[in-house]
């Protein structure tokens, strides 16, 4: 089955630190996102990358940057980090085309800005 | 703007019951409706999912029902179980877009 890694799964970091989110799949899928997901406010995308380099903004993308310079890794940026980016971050993950109706989520990073 | 409603925001069963969470979407050109099931400590994952070219879709407990005309579609959980005792999302989507938007949440508790 599609494994989806984030790479830590509890993070602190400090007001105004960079942070970086790193996320892994293993199935060779073109499409990945970064969502965040907050008590009360479900799940909440920031970014999709449809492909290597490519990428467009989510729903909440303001303070937030990604990078994808290989298919099977996806970034999140935090340039500052700031208290109300306190939240749990999920990536995942799917195929664009036969099977694109099933996303695979990692297991998420709890992050935590002080 | 919310694009998909989701009720309640938790609930407790009592095993054996059956477990009912609903949802309604904004976007009349929504296509598919998937239902995901996250536990404790773990990511998301997909449950079920319908299309709005049927009304109901069950897979074992698990019963999707869509009602087209009233944009609304919702998770019916048979026989519920200690073990289902999780969170639930629903979502909406264009199945040839880039972009779930999914609900709030449920948390399902099941009672021994």
């Amino acid at each position: 089955d599609v494994k989806v890694t984030q790479s830590s799964r509890y993070l602190v970091k400090r007001t105004g630190e960079k942070v970086f989110l790193e996320c892994v799949q293993d199935m060779d899928h073109e499409n990945m996102f970064w969502y965040r997901q907050d008590p009360g406010l479900g799940l909440r995308l920031i970014y999709f990358s449809y492909d290597v380099k490519m990428k467009e903004k989510g729903d909440i993308p303001e303070g937030y940057s990604v990078s994808r310079e290989k298919k099977e890794r996806f970034s999140l940026i935090l340039e500052s980090a700031s208290t109300n980016q306190t939240s749990m971050y999920l990536c995942a993950s799917r195929s664009p085309g036969q099977g694109r109706e099933k996303l695979f989520f990692g297991s998420g990073t709890q992050l935590s800005v002080l | 703007q919310q694009q998909v409603k989701q009720s309640p925001q938790s609930l407790i069963v009592q095993k054996g019951g059956i477990s009912i969470i609903n949802c309604a979407y904004e976007n009349t050109a929504f296509d598919y409706f998937p239902w995901y099931q996250q536990f404790p400590g773990k990511g998301p994952a997909l449950l079920i999912a319908i299309r709005p070219d049927v009304s109901e879709k069950k897979e074992g407990r698990f019963t999707i029902s869509f009602n087209k005309s009233a944009k609304q579609f919702s998770l019916h959980i048979m026989d519920s179980q200690p073990g289902d005792s999780a969170t639930y999302f629903c979502a909406a989507s264009l199945f040839w877009g880039n972009q779930f938007y999914f609900g709030t949440g449920t948390s399902l508790t099941v009672i021994p």
